[in-house]
Parts: C-alpha cells; sequence; structure tokens
C-alpha cells in the first residue's frame, strides 16, 4: 500500500518570500504524484500533477514541483507567494496501473503574513 | 459550467440515525468518487464508481456505510446507525473517465456532525 508524508503540518511566510511544502511518498510500485490546494470553505482544487517525463512540473498560480524518485519526494515551491496563497495544500498519490483512489497526505496549512 | 455539487452542505444528527448525503457530479463525468475528511486529516478514500457500478469500495470502513450510483450521475452515499465518530467532511469528486489524466474535480462537501 502506498503512503504520503507532509513533514509540516503548518507553514508561515512573509508575502514576497519563497516557500517549499514538503511531500515525500511510499510505494512498492510505480506512481503519479498530485498537489491540490483547499482554499477556505472552498473544495479541492488541483495545482499541479506528475505522470512521467520532466521531473519538474509547473502548475497553477506559479507553483512547480520537482519529482525525485531516489529521494521518494515531491515538494512543492513558489519563488514568490502572495496573501491569496494562503491555503492548506495536500499532495496525494495513486498507483500506476491500479485503483485510481487519491491516497492523501495529511496536509500543509500554508499562511502568507503581510 | 456547473461543478461538483454536494447536499446538504451540513447536516446535523443524533447518534444511531440514518443519514443520507447527495453528490451530483460534473454533467459527463463517468466517475465519481467518495472520500471522508477529519479534523485535522487529508481526504480518504471510501469508494468510487465507474458508471452505475462500484469499481473499488474497499474504502468504505464497515457495513454501515453504503453507496449508489443507481442511473451513473448523482450518487447518494449513505450511513446506517450513525455513531460520533463519523463526524467528518464528506467529499464527492468527480472524473469525465478513470486514470491519471483525469482530474478529480472536488465538490465543497457535506460537514456531518453526529451527536
Amino acid at each position: 500500500a502506498q503512503s504520503v508524508t507532509q513533514l509540516d503540518s503548518q507553514v508561515p511566510v512573509f508575502e514576497e518570500a519563497p516557500v517549499e511544502l514538503r511531500c515525500n511518498y511510499s510505494s512498492s510500485v510505480s506512481v503519479y504524484l498530485f498537489w491540490y490546494v483547499q482554499y477556505p470553505n472552498q473544495g479541492l482544487q488541483l495545482l499541479l500533477k506528475y505522470l512521467s517525463g520532466s521531473t519538474l512540473v509547473k502548475g497553477i498560480n506559479g507553483f512547480e514541483a520537482e519529482f525525485n524518485k531516489s529521494q521518494t519526494s515531491f515538494h512543492l515551491r513558489k519563488p514568490s507567494v502572495h496573501i491569496s496563497d494562503t491555503a492548506e495544500y495536500f499532495c496525494a498519490v495513486t498507483t500506476q496501473g491500479g485503483s485510481e483512489k487519491l491516497v492523501f497526505g495529511k496536509g500543509t496549512k500554508l499562511t502568507v503574513n503581510p | 459550467g456547473a461543478g461538483v455539487s454536494q447536499t446538504p452542505s451540513n447536516k446535523v444528527t443524533e447518534k444511531g440515525k440514518y443519514v443520507e448525503l447527495r453528490c451530483d457530479p460534473i454533467s459527463g463525468h463517468t466517475a465519481l468518487y467518495w472520500y471522508r475528511q477529519s479534523l485535522g486529516q487529508g481526504p480518504e478514500f471510501l469508494i468510487y464508481f465507474q458508471g452505475t457500478g462500484a469499481a473499488d469500495d474497499s474504502g468504505l470502513p464497515n457495513d454501515r456505510f453504503f453507496a449508489v450510483r443507481p442511473e451513473g450521475s448523482v450518487s447518494t452515499l449513505k450511513i446506517q446507525r450513525t455513531e460520533r465518530g463519523d463526524s467528518a467532511v464528506y467529499l464527492c469528486a468527480s472524473s469525465l473517465g478513470t486514470g491519471p489524466t483525469d482530474t478529480q474535480y472536488f465538490g465543497p462537501g457535506t460537514r456531518l456532525t453526529v451527536l
């Protein structure tokens, strides 16, 4: 079975600072990787996903993530955050050739302060 | 177009009661998923449908939980003899098809509180 670990439950940063949200996964088979964002009182929204090919994936709102197979990581980064990026971020995996269900981490609450 | 909708947005019930939670997927989406999100946790998979049939129900915690999708569109999650531990936000998602290239679009959720 696969699992996802998000190492930081809360990340406070100042506006315009860079941010990295960490995600590590465990799986005995190859995986697909996702980052979702949940704004207050809204549903989950896909930020980006890694399926194959280039290990650097660009998503919406200036976010990007890098797949590192040897470290089983998929960290999310943004070079300069805005107040509006305040939200909860979830890393998720699904196995190649397996069920389509997503397995999520516990989430990282990003708070951007002025 | 309209996204995934879920009703009710909030449901308060008493221990032992029966509840039904409804999900309206995006029109034309063949796959529909149910997840449960407890406080401080990420969403946890419950069941998914491909068309009318449950393709994977491995996440249902016990036989008090049941879900249907009789016409391949709207789905209802049914919980019998509710317990306080069932309190959570129940999320529904739909996708055009199955497979990693088909993005799962999530609804806003139903917050269930069992007193």
